[in-house]
């Protein structure tokens, strides 16, 4: 069973469409970032967000934490071919551990 | 300033060899960290450790080792490889502290036969 949930797991749009991705859990993380993946490299964090309800704007990202701090979402705006890659939520358990959700496969095509 | 550096990149092993996979960091972290990654199932943790001479073990430390050599260094073992063991694997490391950013090696990519 998988910690945290990520939804949708692929997601494909055009250029300039709106998009959000949502991480979701029954368990309560202390802080959760979002790491963006390109293929064949490693994960590449984007944001960390820590107090419940808070929301942190990254250019065209916005992320948000949920108040009870066991779910987030990204959403972009006017999404762009360089958008595309793997988004990762990881929620931080303990003093350093983080667990990651399974991914969402985003592909935006021109 | 090279970051987390993994070797090798690629592996190709028949069941039952073992093997080892290295990490090394330039940053002067505290904290390095194994990963396995799988198709649909995001990272997942292996061993971690938390200082120099510290190790312990993740959500998925069945069939591994690992050596935390020196601060930089953090090696990760396969003593006898199975299928199940083929995956992509992440080194990262981080300073100590909650919430604190990893940074991520390129991986290794091992096909076990």
């Amino acid at each position: 069973t998988q910690l945290l949930e990520q939804s949708p797991q692929f997601l494909s749009i055009q250029e300039g469409e709106n998009l959000t991705v949502y991480c979701n859990s029954s368990s309560v993380f202390s802080s959760l970032q979002w790491y963006r993946q390109e293929p064949g490299e490693g994960p590449v964090l984007l944001v960390t967000v820590v107090t419940g309800g808070e929301v942190k704007k990254l250019k065209r990202l916005t992320f948000q934490f949920g108040d009870a701090r066991k779910d987030s979402s990204l959403h972009i705006t006017a999404a762009q071919p360089g958008d595309t890659g793997l988004y990762l939520c990881a929620g931080i358990q303990g003093a350093q551990k983080l667990v990651f959700g399974q991914g969402t496969r985003l592909t935006i095509n021109p | 300033n090279a970051g987390v550096t993994q070797t090798p990149k690629f592996q190709v092993l028949k069941t039952g060899q073992s093997m080892t996979l290295q990490c090394a960091q330039d940053m002067n972290h505290n904290s390095m960290y194994w990963y396995r990654q799988d198709p649909g199932m995001g990272l997942r943790l292996i061993y971690y450790s938390a200082s120099e001479g510290t190790t312990d073990k993740g959500e998925v430390p069945n069939g591994y080792n690992v050596s935390r050599l020196n601060k930089r260094e953090f090696s990760l073992r396969l003593e006898s490889a199975a299928p199940s063991q083929t995956s992509v694997y992440f080194c990262a490391s981080s300073e100590v502290g909650t919430g604190r950013e990893q940074y991520f090696g390129p991986g290794t990519r091992l096909t076990v036969t």
